[in-house]
Formats: structure tokens, C-alpha cells, sequence
């Protein structure tokens, strides 16, 4: 494997669901990200992990928790989601330096996400 | 808070040129990058401008006016492979020094 992937790739789930996506990054990277994409709105940062610390968290509401094991890997566990949150959940990683975050962010393919 | 604002839809034929003009507000500013990204798949990184002035790659050129607050992308001898979405993003400091705010995106149809 290379680069970042993500897992699954497509995810249907009800509102009293709870479920998991993965991330992985194959590129040494000490910076993780997770983003959501909506159709017509601006790629919307959700949460950064540097050095497996969470260093930035934007207003993200707590049906969304992240987790960061290690370096390589990023989960983002979802539950009683919300129609409105289905998008297509996007991953990326990077190199930071000095805890800032890196302008070069490498993406994973995503996970489109339907909650109904 | 911090906008950007790019042009949501450009169509142009093989060979034009196409420039995406990008127009930031942000509180912080620490550079201007440019990422592509085809229908289903993943944001890929184009370029990235720190200071004034033009950057070329290829056939994708970036150039940056931090006084006027302004960038653009220019791409040039246009390929029907160049059909996608491009967005800037802004680096800049947030809460922990850690966020690239991205603008809406450009849609590029290229047309035979």
C-alpha cells in the first residue's frame, strides 16, 4: 500500500448507528487530518493530529470523536449521526514541522457517508 | 474569520489558458496553495506561493500578491485531463498554527 487510504470507501448507516472510518498513512508523516467534504461548500477541516496529539479541533460536534493511535493511523468514530452529516469524509496527512501545520497535505480517497 | 473566494465555474477548449483568480480574508497568512482534484477522487497538491510573484510548473503556473491580497492559478495548453475542481487554500494560524482553510472551489470543464 501506499500513500493514504481510507476504509470503507462507501458507508450507508441510520441514526442510531455507531460506526468507525480508518485512515492510514504509508508516508512517515507526523501530521494527520480529517476534513468533510459537502456538495456545493468548501473542504471543512474537522480535526488535526500532530505527533498524535490533537492540536486543533473546529467546533466539530461530539457525535464526531476522533482517535490516533500512532503516527500512521487515524480513526473517526461516528455515532447518532444526522442526515445532514452525510459527505464524503476526507483524510490527509503531512509533514510539520515545529507544530505548523504543512501547505503540501496528501489526501486519501475519502469515505462517502450516507446517514438515513 | 478567514474567506476565500474563487470563481465557481470556468469552461474553456484544449489548448486556451485558464487563470483561477483566488481572493483571501485571513487573520494570519503564511502562503497560498492550489490543489486539483478530479470527480471521485482525492484533493491532489498543485503549488504552493510563500512570496510575490510567479511559480511555474509545468504547464500550471501560481502567482501570489500578498499586499493585494491575491493569487491565481494559470493553467495553460489545456488538456481534456485538466477537467476538474481547483481550490485554494489559505495557511494560515488558527487556533494552534495548524489549519488550511480552503476556498469553494473552481469547477474546469475543457471542452474538444
Amino acid at each position: 500500500e501506499t500513500g493514504v487510504t481510507q476504509t470503507p470507501r462507501h458507508l450507508v448507516m441510520g441514526m442510531t448507528n455507531k460506526k468507525s472510518l480508518k485512515c492510514e498513512q504509508h508516508l512517515g508523516h507526523n501530521a494527520m487530518y480529517w476534513y468533510k467534504q459537502s456538495a456545493k461548500k468548501p473542504l471543512e477541516l474537522m480535526f488535526v493530529y500532530s505527533l498524535e496529539e490533537r492540536v486543533e479541533n473546529n467546533s466539530v460536534p461530539s457525535r464526531f470523536s476522533p482517535e490516533c493511535p500512532n503516527s500512521s493511523h487515524l480513526f473517526l468514530h461516528l455515532h447518532t449521526l444526522q442526515p445532514e452529516d452525510s459527505a464524503l469524509y476526507l483524510c490527509a496527512s503531512s509533514q510539520s514541522s515545529s507544530g505548523r501545520t504543512s501547505y503540501e497535505q496528501y489526501f486519501g480517497p475519502g469515505t462517502r457517508l450516507t446517514v438515513t | 474569520g478567514q474567506s476565500l473566494e474563487q470563481p465557481s465555474e470556468v469552461t474553456a477548449v484544449e489548448g486556451a489558458i485558464v487563470q483561477i483568480n483566488c481572493t483571501y480574508q485571513t487573520s494570519g497568512f503564511y502562503g497560498l496553495s492550489w490543489y486539483q482534484q478530479h470527480d471521485g477522487g482525492a484533493p491532489t497538491f498543485l503549488s504552493y506561493n510563500a512570496l510575490d510573484g510567479l511559480e511555474e510548473t509545468g504547464r500550471f503556473s501560481s502567482f501570489l500578491s500578498r499586499s493585494d491580497s491575491y493569487g491565481y492559478l494559470l493553467l495553460q495548453e489545456l488538456q481534456m485531463k485538466d477537467s476538474a475542481s481547483y481550490f485554494c487554500a489559505v495557511r494560515d494560524l488558527g487556533a494552534a498554527g495548524n489549519k488550511l482553510t480552503f476556498g469553494g472551489g473552481t469547477r474546469v470543464l475543457v471542452k474538444p
